[in-house]
């Protein structure tokens, strides 16, 4: 089966830190972009960033850039967010999703076919 | 910055009803690179859409995906009570590259 999994979330106090990773399985993970996307309690999603399948270049959101980092372990199938200076706004699950690049033939345009069920963050002190 | 705006923000429609959601973005959307997800309470989004117009492995025919440019339309042709969700549009930018999403469309029982 595919899936993805995450993991790491917690509470953590403004200012902190927390990782997030999530785990791949039932699909090549070295050959596919992954991105982390975040839901706000009760808000729409927001996209945070993405990584190649490479790990080789990463695009951000302006709200996290400078704070957040992707990367990516292809020997262990896995994603990572380092969430950096953490504000109470950042509150909120964060999923990762993959990008399958191509979808019977065609290009999938940055779509998000896989996505895990999420793990939650509160910041707050 | 390039913004999607989905409209109307929420729609009452009975089951068997059609469905028809507006997605219009503030520039041309890059090589129509537009999907659509659906999300149920307490689920993850579940892609619908891509390219477009090009429907997920999966996906049933009665929903399908239009436009070009900036003005995009998700039609569901006859709503099954497990269509009542979220929908929400999503873009890839390339100046800066990134995605953005639009603001989400409610579709609730009348």
């Amino acid at each position: 089966e595919v899936q993805v999994v995450e993991s790491g979330g917690g509470s953590v106090q403004p200012g902190g830190s927390l990782r997030l990773s999530c785990a791949a399985s039932g699909f090549t993970f070295n050959s596919k972009a992954m991105n982390w996307v975040r839901q706000a309690p009760g808000k729409g999603l927001e996209w945070l960033a993405y990584i190649t399948d490479n790990g080789r270049t990463m695009y951000y959101a302006d709200s996290v850039r400078g704070r957040f980092t992707i990367s990516r372990d292809n020997a262990k199938d896995s994603l990572f967010l380092q969430m950096n200076s953490l504000r109470d706004e950042d509150t909120a699950t964060y999923y990762c999703a993959r990008d399958p690049n191509v979808i019977s033939g065609k290009p999938a345009g940055y779509a998000m076919d896989v996505w895990g069920h999420g793990t939650t963050v509160t910041v707050s002190s | 910055e390039i913004v999607l705006t989905q409209s109307p923000g929420t729609l009452s429609l009975s089951p068997g009803e059609r469905a028809t959601l507006s997605c219009r973005a503030s520039q041309s959307v890059t090589k129509n690179y537009l999907a659509w997800y659906q999300q149920k309470r307490g689920q993850a989004p579940r892609l619908l859409i891509y390219g477009a117009s090009s429907r997920a492995t999966g996906i049933p025919d009665r929903f399908s995906g239009s436009g070009s440019g900036t003005d995009f339309t998700l039609t569901i042709s006859r709503l099954e009570p497990e269509d009542f969700a979220v929908y929400y549009c999503q873009q890839y930018v390339s100046s800066p590259p990134g995605v953005t999403f639009g603001g989400g469309t409610k579709v609730e029982i009348k």
